[in-house]
């Protein structure tokens, strides 16, 4: 069974500044997909951006971007130039290149400081 | 605004009894996914529906069922509730029932509170 781990229960930024969220994932399959999701004091569940497993292009999209290690079963989310509306908890997701759910990680709470 | 709606957003009830959770997807979506968010199990994929039939399942409890209507909308009951139930349930809905440009778009949830 595919398994997605965030080892950081916490991060904390300053505006303006950068930050990396980490998260690792187990599976043999060889084409999938990676997501990370923000989830806002709101609740509401928002895709921030995703990647493929068979492109080697990092996905970006404006001040977030991802660093993608296939063979390291890594996929980090990297968040530029900080802002007070980044505060949320972020989650990072699988999903197989055939199938349906979506398999999450606990989640990173990122606290942003002014 | 995601485009998926999920009503109520707030549901109260005690334990042993009976809830309708209801999800209408984004235009043009045939797929609904059902998810639990909860402290202690976190995010969990319950189960699918794509254009009416049932198309995966997750760790979903007998207790619970859904179903989705031809006009796509879909409806996840939760019956025998018990306090451990007491969860944010989401749903999502993406325009196909798997595949590589499948993306999932989640409704703003309906948070359950069982007392």
């Amino acid at each position: 069974a595919q398994t997605v781990t965030q080892s950081q229960p916490e991060m904390s930024v300053q505006e303006a500044e950068t930050v990396t969220l980490s998260c690792t994932y187990d599976t043999s399959e060889s084409d999938y997909y990676l997501f990370w999701y923000k989830q806002p004091p709101s609740r509401q569940m928002i895709l921030v951006i995703r990647q493929e497993a068979y492109k080697q292009q990092n996905a970006t999209e404006n001040r977030f971007s991802v660093n993608f290690q296939k063979a390291a079963k890594s996929f980090s989310l990297k968040i530029s130039d900080s802002q007070l509306g980044d505060a949320a908890m972020y989650f990072c997701a699988y999903r197989t290149s055939y199938g349906n759910k979506l398999v999450f990680g606990a989640g990173t709470i990122l606290r942003v400081k002014s | 605004d995601s485009g998926v709606t999920q009503t109520p957003k707030h549901l109260i009830t005690a334990t042993g009894q009976r809830v309708t959770l209801r999800c209408s997807p984004r235009s043009g979506d045939l797929s609904v996914y059902w998810y639990q968010q909860s402290l202690d199990q976190g995010l969990q994929f319950l189960i699918q529906y794509y254009n009416g039939e049932e198309r995966a399942k997750g760790n979903i409890l007998e207790r619970f069922s859904a179903q989705q209507f031809p006009d796509l909308h879909s409806e996840l009951n939760l019956s025998s509730l018990e306090l451990g139930d007491s969860a944010l349930y989401f749903c999502a809905s993406s325009p196909l029932a798997s595949g590589a440009s499948d993306t999932q778009y989640f409704g703003p949830g309906t948070r359950l509170t069982v007392l």
